[in-house]
């Protein structure tokens, strides 16, 4: 079955600075891509997320890129600021052929926004 | 409208004991999920229904874990004589259609379950 990684597993970064999160997966046959945020305490949100048919997507401060080849696929948030932190998990569909079911989850990356 | 919503929000039960977990997914929302989530750690899948197709049970970790989801909306989440390594968030996430790429999960707030 689909298995996920993901790093850096806590991450630190100055107000203003860019924040980087890299996930791989093992199962050539996904392709749907999804990141959740979970703020502490909270439920987990999607942000963005992107299809194998496209190699990025970009949301205002946040975008997100695919390599199917390597298969791995990356975060990407801009001009962090202090409400950007908390954990943010990526995953992968994982049924044969293809299509979205259930989600495997990364371990998540929990990230820290200093003002 | 009103999202995915879980019951109780909280639950303390002693080793041994039976739990039931309460899901009521987004209306019109044909697949529902169940995950879990210990302390620290990422979101473990359990299980997951898609309309009126047999449910995907290969992430339940044992046979203590069981759910159904009557006439295709409120599910329950059944774990029988719960061990102290049960104790998690469980989250309940639906969405518009499981089998098609790229529908959003909404998660509920989750079950905080403790066993002692």
């Amino acid at each position: 079955g689909e298995n996920v990684e993901q790093h850096p597993s806590t991450l630190s970064v100055q107000e203003g600075d860019s924040a980087v999160i890299k996930c791989t997966y093992s199962d050539s046959a996904s392709n749907y891509f999804p990141w959740y945020k979970q703020e502490l305490g909270k439920r987990p949100q999607l942000i963005i997320d992107i299809r194998s048919n496209v190699g990025e997507k970009k949301d205002q401060r946040i975008a997100v890129t695919l390599n199917k080849t390597a298969k791995h696929f990356s975060l990407h948030i801009t001009e962090t600021q202090p409400e950007d932190s908390a954990v943010y998990f990526c995953a992968a569909s994982s049924l044969p052929g293809g299509s979205q079911g259930n989600l495997i989850f990364g371990k998540g990356t929990k990230l820290s926004v200093k003002p | 409208g009103a999202g995915v919503s879980q019951s109780p929000s909280n639950k303390v039960t002693e080793k041994g004991k039976d739990v039931e977990l309460r899901c009521d997914p987004i209306s019109g929302h044909t697949a529902l999920y169940w995950y879990r989530q210990s302390l620290g750690q990422g979101l473990e899948f359990l299980i997951y229904f898609q309309g009126n197709s047999a449910p995907d049970k290969s992430g339940l970790p044992s046979d203590r874990f069981s759910a159904e989801r009557t006439g295709g909306s409120v599910s329950t989440l059944t774990i029988q004589r719960t061990q102290q390594e049960d104790s998690a968030v469980y989250l309940c996430a639906s969405s518009l259609a499981g089998g098609k790429v790229g529908n959003e999960q909404f998660f509920g707030p989750g079950t905080r379950l403790t066993v002692l």
